[in-house]
């Protein structure tokens, strides 16, 4: 009976190289959000997802970060071309759900930009 | 627009002593109220949820938390606080349809 898996747990990566963030939603989950948490700084919503559809990107960076859920596989959060800035701690969470009743959290993805 | 604040960053408190954690928030309609602990390099923890009924409601580990809409507040209380209890807390408000916002936390440090 897993949770949420997220891997890796720790990702470096290179300014200007991409990111890749994968999310396994638990077992009969159809939605998935992305968070990201800065250090000293609460949890700041950046997408909403179902299976195959973006149902609310309005936190997503404009340029650079994009996020998919397809019908079979892990949701992925992409940034390309990452910069410092992009360092932080990222989570996933998944839902039964739209009605807000519980959502249950990964451990998280720890982004570090050399 | 919803919005959620914690205005404790940091709270110290003896190990046996009561804890009271403040959150309030601002939001439209009636609000779904969350807590949430968050343990060193590890993800988020319901602690407890508020949707409707009864504004105290009981949690996971002891806590409890009381809904306040005349001051728009959901603060989170623990009458015996653990070494175990040292985490960082995170208040949350949603609604139907709604994404979640978190506030920005309060990290709690617990004293032998």
């Amino acid at each position: 009976n897993a949770g949420v898996m997220q891997n890796p747990r720790h990702l470096v990566r290179r300014r200007g190289q991409e990111a890749r963030l994968r999310c396994s939603p638990m077992k009969g989950h159809s939605h998935v959000y992305w968070y990201r948490q800065l250090p000293e700084e609460g949890l700041k919503f950046m997408v909403y997802l179902q299976k195959e559809n973006i149902i609310d990107e309005s936190g997503m960076p404009k340029e650079r970060f994009s996020a998919e859920f397809p019908k079979e596989g892990p949701s992925i959060l992409r940034i390309q071309q990452v910069v410092r800035g992009d360092s932080a701690a990222y989570f996933c969470a998944s839902s039964l759900g739209a009605e807000n009743e519980k959502l249950f959290f990964g451990s998280g993805t720890q982004l570090s930009v050399l | 627009a919803q919005s959620v604040t914690q205005p404790d960053i940091h709270i110290t408190v003896s190990e046996g002593a009561s804890l009271e954690l403040r959150c309030n928030y601002s939001y439209g309609a009636t609000p779904y109220l969350f807590w949430y602990v968050q343990s060193p390099g590890q993800g988020l923890q319901l602690l407890l949820k508020y949707f409707s009924g009864d504004t105290l409601v009981q949690g996971i580990k002891g806590f409890e938390a009381e809904f306040k809409r005349s001051q728009s507040s959901f603060n989170l209380r623990k009458p015996s606080v653990h070494w175990s209890d040292a985490a960082e807390y995170f208040c949350a408000v949603g609604g139907h349809g709604q994404n979640f916002v978190f506030g920005p936390g309060t990290r709690l440090s617990v004293l032998p």
